[in-house]
C-alpha cells in the first residue's frame, strides 16, 4: 500500500513554456502533499507543502507565482512550472501524507524536467 | 540546515552487513531519527525510524545510542540493489516541524 505516482516521468520543453506535473496517491487519501526539487548531485530541497483545499505554503526562496501548486482533491496535487527556463531543469519529486504532515511521507518516483 | 552528519560515502561487500553511522548531537527529546534511501533517479524510500529504542523491520535495524546523539543503520546482508544514497534525518513529529530536511546523505556502494 501507500503508493504515490507522478506523471510524466520525464519531460523536455522549450524555454518560456509551462509544464504541469501531476502527483497522485493511488491507494490512500493524502491530506498533505509535498513538492521537492533535486539538482544533479545535490540533496532534495523542499519547495512547498500543500493541504487539500488550501493554498500551498512555500519555502523561503521559492517563487509561488512561478511554481503553481494545486491540491484540489485528496488524491491529486499538481505542480506547474510557468515560463520555464533552463535553470529550472531539475528532478521534481512529490510526497504524500495522510495527515497534516506528522505521519509517514510516501514519495513518488520523480519527474525529470529538462528545459532547452 | 540538516541536523545530522553522515560520511560522504561507504563501500560494502555483497552479502556482508552494511553499517551506516549518523551523528545527531543536537537532537532534542521529541525528535525522531528517520532513515530514507534514494536509488539513482528514483524517489526516496522510507527504511525505518525510531525515538530511543532500537528498531528492526524487514529492511534494516536501527541502533540508537543511549544518549541519542548518534545512530547506526544496519543492512544485515547487503545486496547490489542496496546501492543508494542513505539519508539520516532528525524529525519532530509535529506540525511544520515535521517536515523532512534532507542532508547530503551517505552514498553506499555495494560491490560484488
Amino acid at each position: 500500500g501507500a503508493v504515490v505516482s507522478q506523471h510524466p516521468s520525464w519531460v523536455i520543453c522549450k524555454s518560456g513554456t509551462s509544464v504541469k506535473i501531476e502527483c497522485r496517491s493511488l491507494d490512500f487519501q493524502a491530506t498533505t502533499m509535498f513538492w521537492y526539487r533535486q539538482f544533479p548531485k545535490q540533496s532534495l530541497m523542499l519547495m512547498a507543502t500543500s493541504n487539500e483545499g488550501s493554498k500551498a505554503t512555500y519555502e523561503q526562496g521559492v517563487e509561488k507565482d512561478k511554481f503553481l501548486i494545486n491540491h484540489a482533491s485528496l488524491t491529486l496535487s499538481t505542480l506547474t512550472v510557468t515560463s520555464a527556463h533552463p535553470e529550472d531543469s531539475s528532478f521534481y519529486i512529490c510526497s504524500a501524507s495522510w495527515s497534516s504532515g506528522n505521519d509517514e511521507q510516501f514519495f513518488g518516483p520523480g519527474t525529470r524536467l529538462t528545459v532547452l | 540546515d540538516a541536523k545530522t552528519t553522515q560520511p560522504t560515502s561507504m563501500d560494502c561487500a555483497e552479502g556482508r552487513a552494511a553499517n551506516l553511522p549518523c551523528n545527531h548531537s543536537t537532537i532534542s527529546g521529541n525528535e525522531y531519527v528517520y532513515w530514507y534511501r534514494q536509488i539513482h533517479s528514483q524517489g526516496p524510500q522510507y527504511i525505518i525510524h525510531g525515538l530511543k529504542n532500537n528498531e528492526t523491520n524487514e529492511m534494516a535495524s536501527l541502533i540508537i545510542t543511549e544518549d541519542r546523539k548518534s545512530s547506526t543503520l544496519i543492512l544485515p546482508h547487503a545486496t547490489l540493489r542496496d546501492t543508494a544514497v542513505y539519508y539520516c534525518i532528525v524529525r519532530n513529529d509535529g506540525g511544520s516541524q515535521g517536515n523532512l530536511i534532507f542532508g547530503k546523505g551517505t552514498k553506499l556502494s555495494v560491490k560484488p
